[in-house]
């Protein structure tokens, strides 16, 4: 398996323009996450869904923030319109659910290589 | 809620040293806890694991045993490389979010 495709791997982009994330989980995982991470605030988780419905997006930090998932294999994080704070690495991260019955066996994330923006 | 502590960093040392990382955590329940390597301009991968109390995740010679007595994690290695050098990551999952600590940066000089 490929692992997590994230891309661009890196986006330099000016205040205001929108800006576009992608991300391809592995085949047959059914959660999916995005992080943003900063050196002030290290890893945040922004929004997360389930068999491709968002379940948690309280971390998305404001309306400018948008994230869809319209299939099991692809989902996108946008900024529009992107300002200069927004500037971090933004990973996405997929897994598959927790075995069921067995108390305490939840399953490791698997994250991607990371979109490092830059907005100017 | 659930929350997870771990030491600040940096942490230096010279290859072959000992290494100890520790991490404690809150949690209600029977999380499993990970700890996760991250390599410059890399996402985060997982090292190893844990699912229940008493178990030992090891891998790549870094242990970490699971005390829910003393509610740690602590990441240990006993001779430490120049390839080791990265940001370490304690994490547990209790339900279906995860939850991180701050992470800690290794050093390590030959």
């Amino acid at each position: 398996d490929a692992g997590v495709i994230q891309s661009p791997r890196h986006e330099v982009t000016e205040m205001g323009q929108e800006v576009t994330l992608r991300c391809k989980p592995i085949s047959g995982h059914d959660y999916l996450f995005w992080y943003r991470q900063t050196m002030m605030r290290g890893l945040e988780l922004l929004i997360y869904f389930n068999n491709n419905v968002p379940i948690d997006d309280s971390g998305m930090p404001e309306d400018r923030f948008s994230a869809k998932m319209p299939n099991a294999s692809f989902s996108t994080l946008k900024i529009q319109p992107s300002e200069p704070r927004d500037s971090a690495v933004y990973f996405c991260a997929s897994s598959i659910v927790a075995i069921p019955g067995l108390a305490g066996e939840y399953n490791e994330q698997f994250f991607g290589p990371g979109t490092r923006l830059t907005v100017l | 809620g659930n929350s997870v502590t771990q030491m600040e960093g940096p942490v230096t040392l010279s290859e072959e040293a000992f290494l100890t990382i520790n991490c404690t955590y809150t949690a209600t329940g029977y999380p499993s806890l990970f700890w996760y390597v991250q390599y410059p301009g890399e996402g985060l991968q997982l090292l190893l694991k844990a699912t229940k109390a008493d178990d030992k995740g090891s891998n790549k010679g870094f242990e970490a045993t699971y005390r829910k007595e003393t509610t740690s994690f602590h990441l240990e290695k006993g001779s430490v490389q120049v390839s080791d050098s990265a940001v370490y990551f304690c994490a547990l999952r209790g339900s279906y979010i995860p939850t991180f600590g701050r992470g800690t940066s290794l050093i390590v000089h030959p």
